[in-house]
Parts: C-alpha cells; structure tokens; sequence
C-alpha cells in the first residue's frame, strides 16, 4: 500500500520564519490532506486538496499539489512558537480504498 | 458530544492480557477508522468501517486484534493475549461521509503499555 513520505524529518526554525515540508506518495490520488499533531494528543486536519487543483491556502497555510511528480508541499507563514508539532501528509492508502496513509512526518519546532 | 472520544487514555497490562478500547465517534459520522501509532512514528492503518460494516481489517497486524461496531456508533478494538509490541497510541477516527474519503476527526487516543 502507498505512504505518504515527508521531507525534512525534522525542522527546526525562529519565530516569524516560514517552515516548506514536503510530501510525496505513489500512486494516483483523488485528494491529499495535511494534519498536525501536537505531542501527545490525537491528530488535526489542517487543509485537503483535490487533484484538480495545484494549490490551496488557508490563513498562514499554503499547500500546493502535483499530481505528475506526486508530490505536494505545505508552507506555513510567520511561524509561531504554537505552530511546534508534527505534521503529517495523507494520501489515500490504495486506489479504491478509503482509509489514508502516514508517513513519519516532519516535527517542527519553532523558536520563539 | 463535540469530539471523539476514546477509552481509557492510559492502559498499562501485563504481557498475555486482554485489552479492549472504546471509541465514541462523532455522532451522525458514517466511517471508523483505527489506527496504531507507535512512539516516534506516524499512524499506521489498522481497519475501517462504515456505519456496522467492518469493510477493510487489513491492516489488523495479527489475529489477536478484533474491532467491531455493532450498532454503526460505538467501536470497540479488542486485543488478545498482548505481547510487548502492542505498546502503543491507539487512534480512533471518525468522518461524515461513507463513500468519498473527506476529513477525519481523530480522537485522543488510547496508550497501551504492555510491560
């Protein structure tokens, strides 16, 4: 079954900065989303993009997607020391199946 | 209520034991999801379901872990005899729609320690 695969692992940046994690996967999607989870707690969804579209944002959120290199990016803008989590891309886990995939995710850490 | 809710949070056992967790999901969401998630790592895909209908188990690692969902709400995962590598957060998702796959709202989660 696919995972979702993101890049770096781990991020570390200043507050004010702008954090690029990327995601890729393998086989054709219908939508990807973007969750975020705060250590300890359950996961959060943060935004979903359709394949028919290359990019989507959502306040300090950008989320761009190509489909012909099955990858698809997250920026978060200004950056706050409450933006430190890990966050997650998620493509469906096969063609036909419901559930998504994780991958290992980028935890990033924002210094304030 | 407003979120999933998941029971116990914490659950320590003793390798060979028993383990059931409970998942409250969203009140009206057609679909369930499990997953396992251990520490340092993203949630691995345990099943599905939509309402009482167990449609994909394929991600059950063993035939010690049972979930069913009786009545299309509650869910319940059932772990036989744990063993050590069962340690970890077990999460319960929910979402609105059956058929297309939208937002999932996870719960909590469930710790499982098995010592």
């Amino acid at each position: 079954s696919q995972q979702g695969e993101e890049d770096p692992q781990a991020l570390s940046i200043q507050e004010g900065e702008n954090a690029t994690m990327n995601c890729s996967y393998k086989t054709s999607i219908n939508n990807l989303q973007w969750y975020r989870q705060n250590s300890g707690r359950g996961l959060v969804h943060l935004i979903l993009i359709r394949s028919n579209e290359r990019e989507k944002h959502s306040g300090r959120l950008r989320v761009t997607l190509d489909t012909s290199k099955k990858s698809s990016s997250l920026l978060i803008t200004a950056s706050r020391a409450a933006d430190t989590a890990s966050y997650f891309c998620a493509p469906p886990r096969d063609t036909g199946r419901r559930a998504l995939t994780f991958g290992s995710g980028t935890r990033l850490q924002v210094q304030p | 209520g407003a979120g999933v809710s998941q029971s116990p949070r914490y659950k320590v056992a003793k390798r060979g034991q028993d383990v059931a967790l409970r998942c409250d999901p969203i009140s009206g969401h057609v679909s369930l999801f499990w997953y396992q998630q251990a520490l340092g790592q993203g949630p691995e895909f345990l099943t599905y379901f939509q309402n009482e209908a167990q449609l994909d188990k394929s991600g059950l690692p063993s035939d010690r872990f049972f979930a069913e969902r009786p009545e299309g709400s509650v869910s319940t995962l059932k772990i036989q005899r744990t063993q050590q590598e069962d340690s970890a957060v077990y999460l319960c998702a929910s979402s609105l729609e059956g058929v297309r796959i939208g937002e999932l709202f996870f719960g909590e989660g469930s710790r499982l320690t098995v010592l």
